[in-house]
């Protein structure tokens, strides 16, 4: 069964840094692109970002909200992929979900909430 | 980037009717959509990728059609557990975009 975990969510203040971890089991983690997608309270869905497999050069994309701000990566041989946020934002403030680039976006965790708060 | 508009907002529907939701992108982005159902206080499930394929394990109640900018999809047959917000989303140019969502309600 495919499976996304994600981690590391928590109350940080406005500035600082936080580190999502999404641990994947499964499938074969290496083959596929991944990518974060968050979600305020009460609001819809946003694409934050996508990296792209071994194959394809582990190149990035990233929404206009994470540009310059957030870091995506991976580590296949611990089937985990990760999301670096600094100089974060009260608007930061949602829950980040993992998930895989195949056929559209197929499976999602079940989220990690980030709270910016001072 | 590209806009995805949902309509409606939201619907209120009975057990048994066939509903189906609109989603128009602001430009052509071929068959590179998917939508989504989210339950609340839930992850989203993948229903509909290239716009007409169902998601494997997706009930095939769900169907979606279209091309270029306009899309639907389409339930048959609601029952107690498809009352939910339905995504449409575009993956032909980054940054991806999400529609803003239509909720199905029980009339």
């Amino acid at each position: 069964e495919v499976q996304l975990v994600e981690s590391g969510g928590g109350l940080v203040q406005p500035g600082g840094s936080l580190r999502l971890s999404c641990a994947a089991s499964g499938f074969t983690f290496s083959d596929y692109y991944m990518d974060w997608v968050r979600q305020a309270p009460g609001k819809g869905l946003e694409w934050v970002a996508r990296v792209r497999n071994k194959a394809n050069g582990y190149s990035t994309e990233y929404g206009p909200s994470a540009k310059g701000r957030f870091t995506i990566s991976r580590d296949d041989a611990k089937n985990s992929l990760y999301l670096q946020m600094d100089s974060l934002k009260t608007e930061d403030t949602a829950v980040y979900y993992c998930t895989r680039g195949s056929r559209g976006l197929n499976p999602w965790g079940q989220g990690t909430l980030v709270t910016v708060s001072s | 980037d590209i806009q995805m508009t949902q309509s409606p907002p939201s619907l209120s529907a009975s057990v048994g009717d066939r509903v189906t939701i609109t989603c128009r992108a602001s430009q052509d982005i071929s068959k590179s959509l998917t939508w989504f159902q989210q339950e609340p206080g839930k992850a989203p499930k993948s229903l509909i990728y290239d716009a007409s394929s169902l998601q494997s394990g997706a009930p095939s109640k769900f169907s979606g059609s279209g091309s270029g900018t306009d899309f639907t999809l389409t339930i048959n047959s609601l029952q107690p557990e498809d009352f939910a917000t339905y995504y449409c989303q575009q993956y032909k140019a980054y940054p991806y975009t999400f529609g803003q969502g239509t909720k199905v309600e029980i009339k």
